[in-house]
C-alpha cells in the first residue's frame, strides 16, 4: 500500500513571499489533516478534513494560511505571506472515514520549509 | 483544553536496561491516548494506541485515569529502539490528536 505523499520535501522562501505544500493521501481515505512541526515540538493540528469538507480548522492562522481538498482526494496548503516564524515541517496525515470509527492516521514524510 | 505533557526532552538508557518514558495529559472527558514513534530518517508511525492493549515492539502502555498517565515501557530496551517518542491525545468528538513535545529515546550499547 502506498504512503501519503507530500511534496516538496524542502522549501526555502523569504518573508512575505508565499509558498505551496501538495498532499495525496492513501487512496480510499476520506479524512486527510495537515499538521505544523516546529522545531522542538510535537506536531500542531492545523486543519482537518472529512472528503472536501472541512471539519477543524480552529488552530488555522486564517490570516494568512489556507488549504483546500477540492476533490476530496489531493490537498494543497498555502502561506501567504510567509512569515519567519512559520519555518517548521508541515506534516500530511490521512485516515480512513471517520464514521467508520476512530482509526490509525499515517503520516507523510512532511514538507521542511524555511523562512529566511 | 486538552495538553499532553512529555517532561523528558531525552533518555538514555543502556541496551538491555528497563525504559519508561512519561506522559500525562490534561482532558476533563475520556481521551484515547496514543504513542507514536519516528525513527531516525523515517516518517511518524503509531506505535500503540490504550485501546487496544497490546504489546509492540516489547513496549506496552497502560492507561492511568486517576493518575492521568499513559507511561510508556519496555523491560529491556534493544538498540533499534533508539527513536523520537510521542504522547497523543484525541478527544471528544474530534479526530484531531494533540501531541506532546516528544522525548527522544537513545539506547547506549
Amino acid at each position: 500500500e502506498a504512503g501519503v505523499a507530500q511534496s516538496p520535501r524542502y522549501k526555502i522562501i523569504e518573508k512575505r513571499q508565499s509558498v505551496a505544500f501538495w498532499c495525496n493521501p492513501i487512496s480510499g481515505h476520506a479524512t486527510l489533516y495537515w499538521y505544523q512541526q516546529i522545531l522542538g515540538q510535537g506536531p500542531k493540528l492545523l486543519i482537518q478534513f472529512q472528503n472536501n469538507g472541512v471539519v477543524d480548522d480552529s488552530q488555522l492562522p486564517k490570516d494568512r494560511f489556507s488549504a483546500e481538498r477540492l476533490k476530496g482526494v489531493d490537498s494543497t496548503l498555502k502561506i501567504q505571506p510567509a512569515k519567519l516564524e512559520d519555518s517548521a515541517v508541515y506534516l500530511c496525515a490521512s485516515s480512513l472515514d471517520r464514521s467508520a470509527g476512530r482509526t490509525e492516521a499515517f503520516f507523510g514524510q512532511g514538507t521542511r520549509l524555511t523562512v529566511v | 483544553a486538552q495538553r499532553v505533557t512529555q517532561p523528558e526532552k531525552l533518555l538514555s538508557v543502556f541496551k538491555g536496561a528497563p525504559v519508561e518514558l512519561k506522559c500525562n495529559y490534561s482532558y476533563s472527558g475520556s481521551p484515547e491516548l496514543f504513542w507514536y514513534v519516528q525513527y531516525s530518517r523515517q516518517r511518524l508511525q503509531l506505535l500503540l494506541r490504550h485501546i487496544s492493549r497490546e504489546s509492540i515492539k516489547g513496549f506496552t502502555a497502560d492507561l492511568n485515569k486517576g493518575e492521568t498517565s499513559f507511561h510508556l515501557k519496555k523491560p529491556f530496551a534493544q538498540e533499534e529502539d533508539s527513536a523520537m517518542y510521542y504522547c497523543a491525545l484525541r478527544g471528544g468528538g474530534a479526530d484531531g490528536l494533540t501531541f506532546g513535545k516528544g522525548t527522544h529515546l537513545i539506547i547506549q550499547p
